[in-house]
């Protein structure tokens, strides 16, 4: 079993604080990840995708890598209200051809 | 930028007809998804496309099929709705790896079926 794990929250940040966002997977092979957002009732959206140990930096976003420790974590820094959503992990598989996805970590950031 | 449409935002259909869920995308992907969302439960993989009339299984097949005549579109059907059914549905698109994986995938804006 392909398993990709997410603390489902809520985690809850006052407005301008960073908020740490983590995942675990359980396919060594792995070689891809993503992270998505979604907002209540709709569809999730790419944010970040990070393919090589270390971190990736857009913007307020920053994906972090340990292929190593089996870790992927998504840090947002100066959190707005607006950042309020659903986060989902995914990875792709050493076989097959859909992504695998945690069940997300809610986020709550407070005015 | 990539675009996935899904036929309808919101369907209500009654026990035992058949649905037909539609899904194009514009970007020449080879790849095509079909999930369910429910609350607790995350997304879930019900078939996937890697290529024009090619189809398997994801992780709850039972209760419907796919279809994929053209690349752009992929379709869900659900030959007898059932309550149990009632879910939102996301559709996604993908690039495709040499051999297997996905780069990122796309997702649709869903539909949202209910089922009584």
């Amino acid at each position: 079993q392909k398993e990709v794990e997410q603390n489902s929250g809520p985690l809850s940040v006052p407005e301008g604080a960073i908020a740490s966002l983590n995942c675990t997977y359980s396919d060594r092979g792995s070689q891809s990840f993503f992270w998505y957002r979604q907002y209540s009732g709709k569809s999730p959206e790419l944010i970040m995708f990070i393919y090589s140990n270390g971190d990736k930096e857009d913007g307020r976003f920053t994906a972090q890598l340990n292929k190593a420790s089996q870790y992927v974590s998504l840090l947002i820094r100066d959190s707005q209200p607006s950042d309020s959503a659903t986060y989902l992990c995914a990875v792709n598989p050493s076989s097959g051809y859909a992504l695998n996805f945690g069940k997300g970590t809610s986020l709550l950031v407070t005015p | 930028d990539v675009k996935v449409t899904q036929s309808s935002r919101y369907l209500v259909k009654r026990t035992g007809e058949k649905v037909f869920l539609e899904c194009v995308q514009d970007m020449d992907h080879e790849n095509m998804f079909w999930y369910r969302q429910d609350p607790g439960l995350g997304l879930r993989l019900i078939y996937f496309s890697y290529d024009v009339k090619m189809k398997e299984k994801g992780d709850i097949p039972e209760g419907y099929s796919v279809s994929r005549e053209k690349k752009e579109r992929f379709s869900l059907i659900l030959e007898s709705a059932s309550t149990n059914q009632t879910s939102m549905y996301l559709c996604a698109s993908s690039w495709g790896l040499a051999g297997a994986g996905s780069y990122e995938q796309y997702f649709g804006p869903g539909t949202r079926l209910t089922v009584t």
